[in-house]
Formats: structure tokens, sequence, C-alpha cells
């Protein structure tokens, strides 16, 4: 079965300070997919990235950027230069290719808070 | 592109009444699916339609759940007989078959009283 650890549940960093958000993931396969998502006070997700199993290149976008090892089977998400905006909670997910079906298997979270 | 809709956004109901929800995809999305996320929790999978099949369903959802994608296209959540446990947050997201990443809805939060 498959699983997703977010072993932070909460951190809170003072704006401008960089953050890294852990994920550790557990499967079986050998073809699968990472996310992150964003989900903001108001509660919508907001889909930020997926990786697949066979692309170990780190990925960056603007002030994010992913750090995915196979070898450790983590999936870490790095902020860099905090805002207040960028408060929310962040989901790790996994999804494993089951006959067109994706679902997404989910972490617990990690809740984020800048501190201006 | 409108993005995923979801109706009604709140829902408070007395324990044992039967409550209905309805999730409208991006319209070009064949595939959908429903996702619970109780407080403090990541989502959990309930069930997912390809097109107006529905083809996997979790162990989550008893009997007092049923699911319905009419013609493939909005696709309705049904909860009979209300329970306290009942009271989450109720998502729904779809995709096409050529990616991956799900959009998400901005759910129905239901409250059983």
């Amino acid at each position: 079965a498959q699983k997703v650890t977010q072993a932070q549940t909460e951190i809170s960093v003072v704006e401008k300070e960089d953050v890294t958000l852990d994920c550790v993931y557990e499967t079986r396969d050998t073809t699968y997919y990472l996310f992150w998502y964003k989900q903001p006070p108001s509660g919508e997700l907001v889909f930020l990235i997926r990786r697949n199993s066979f692309d170990e290149q780190n990925e960056i976008s603007g002030r994010y950027s992913w750090n995915f090892q196979k070898s450790t089977s983590s999936f870490n998400f790095t902020i860099t230069a905090s805002q207040v905006v960028d408060s929310a909670v962040y989901f790790c997910a996994l999804s494993e290719t089951n006959f067109g079906n994706e679902k997404l298997t989910f972490g617990t979270g990690t809740r984020l808070t800048i501190i201006p | 592109d409108t993005g995923v809709s979801q109706d009604p956004r709140h829902k408070i109901t007395k324990r044992g009444q039967n409550v209905t929800f309805r999730c409208d995809p991006i319209s070009e999305h064949n595939r959908l699916y429903w996702y619970r996320q109780t407080l403090g929790q990541g989502p959990e999978f309930l069930t997912y339609f390809q097109n107006e099949a529905q083809l996997e369903k979790s162990r989550l959802l008893s009997d007092r759940f049923s699911a319905e994608r009419p013609k493939g296209s909005f696709s309705t959540l049904e909860i009979q007989r209300t329970e306290q446990g009942d009271s989450a947050m109720y998502l729904c997201a779809s995709t096409t078959g050529e990616v991956y990443e799900q959009y998400f809805g901005p759910g129905t939060r239901l409250t059983v009283t």
C-alpha cells in the first residue's frame, strides 16, 4: 500500500527566511507520480508541481524548488525568501498509475505560518 | 476554463437526514474524483469516475454513500441517514487522461448536528 508521511505538522518562520517542507513516501510501484498542493485558508487545493518517478532532476519555479531523491524516497519542497502569502497548509501526494485511476494518496499536511 | 465548481459550499444538516452535493468538473475533463477531508488531515479518496462509469470505490464509502455521474458531465454525491462522523469537507477533482494533475473544486463543508 502506498503511504505519504509529512512529519512536520506545523512550521513558523519569519518573513524572508527560507523554509523546507519534508515529504517521505512509500510505494511498491516503479512508476508513480509525486505532487505538492497548497491549501490556503480559503480551502481550495492549488496544484503546485507534479514529478514522475523517472525524473529525478530538481526543479525550480521562482521562489519554489523541489528536491526528489528516490534513494531516500523523499520529495522535499523549499520556499526561498518566504512571504506572508505563502502561509497555508501544504500537502504532498502520491499517485500510482492504475489502469487510468490516478487517485491521490495525501500526507497529513504541514501548516506553514510566515510571520511578518 | 472556469475551473471545478461545487454546490453547495456549506451544508448543515441534522443527523439522519439525506444530503446531496454536486460537482461540475472542467468541461473537457473525463475523469472525476471525490475525496473527503476531515480536520487536520489530508484528503482521502472516496470514488472515481471515467466518463459516466464509476470504476472504483474506497472502503471509506459505506452503503449510505452513493455517487453518480450521468452522461459523464456533472457528478452528485449523496449521503443517506447522515451521522455526525460524516462531518467533513467533500472535495471534487477532475483531470484528463493526458495529464495527471487533478484540479480541485472549493469543496462542500458538511456539518451534521
